[in-house]
């Protein structure tokens, strides 16, 4: 099994429409992070938790709102989906020394038609 | 702020030839250095890292990434590729007081050819 694990995989939904993306990890890291990649740009960096009650906005944040609901819970949320947020979206868990690698999810497909 | 760019989209090579992907960064600040590879249909992976120390760093898998601090660069190398390394590569650095923000450059496609 994945230690971090991303549901869904893929997602098509339309304009306007909330949708939550959601990651989950058995590597009982206390940092999640949620990146979003883009042809050409490489990851940014939409949210960031270093534990359940520290929430950390990134360099993207705007249009996208996030949740967690437990140290191995962290998810993310599109009130109202844009065309300009197909991506594909990326959970990571790291530990808390600074020296600590990002571990990723396999990610997730959004297309906002 | 910190910034990461990676000079080369596209890196296309044959079988068994080297290879250099680069990478600058842009920061006042002493940084940490990453390289990370995509596998296709893939999250990414950690290759190597630079934290201090040795300016030279390694990977199991033949590569290696020299820390260049007056050029401010981290360029990636393996004297010789195989198809298996076909991947895109990411630079990406953090502030090493511990903001614990991984800033990624854009990604360079390394192509192995036969």
């Amino acid at each position: 099994d994945a230690d971090v694990t991303q549901t869904p995989r893929n997602r098509i939904t339309k304009t306007g429409k909330r949708i939550m993306l959601e990651c989950s990890q058995t590597k009982g890291h206390d940092r999640m992070y949620w990146y979003r990649q883009d042809p050409g740009l490489g990851l940014r960096l939409i949210y960031y938790s270093f534990d359940v009650k520290d929430i950390n906005k990134g360099e993207i944040s705007d249009g996208y709102s996030v949740s967690r609901q437990a140290q191995a819970k962290f998810s993310l949320s599109l009130e109202s989906a844009i065309p300009n947020q197909t991506a594909l979206y990326f959970c990571a868990t790291s530990a808390s020394s600074y020296n600590s690698p990002l571990h990723f999810g396999n990610g997730t497909r959004l297309t906002v038609t | 702020a910190q910034s990461v760019t990676q000079l080369d989209s596209q890196v296309p090579v044959f079988e068994e030839a080297p290879v250099e992907l680069r990478c600058n960064y842009s920061s006042s600040v002493s940084v940490y250095l990453f390289w990370y590879v995509q596998y296709p249909n893939q999250g990414l992976q950690l290759l190597l890292k630079y934290l201090s120390g040795s300016t030279l760093v390694e990977s199991i898998n033949g590569f290696e990434a020299e820390f260049n601090k007056s050029q401010t660069s981290f360029h990636l190398r393996k004297p010789s590729v195989h198809i298996s390394d076909t991947a895109e590569y990411f630079c990406a650095v953090t502030l090493s007081s511990n903001t614990g923000k991984l800033i990624f450059g854009q990604g360079t496609t390394l192509q192995v050819k036969p």
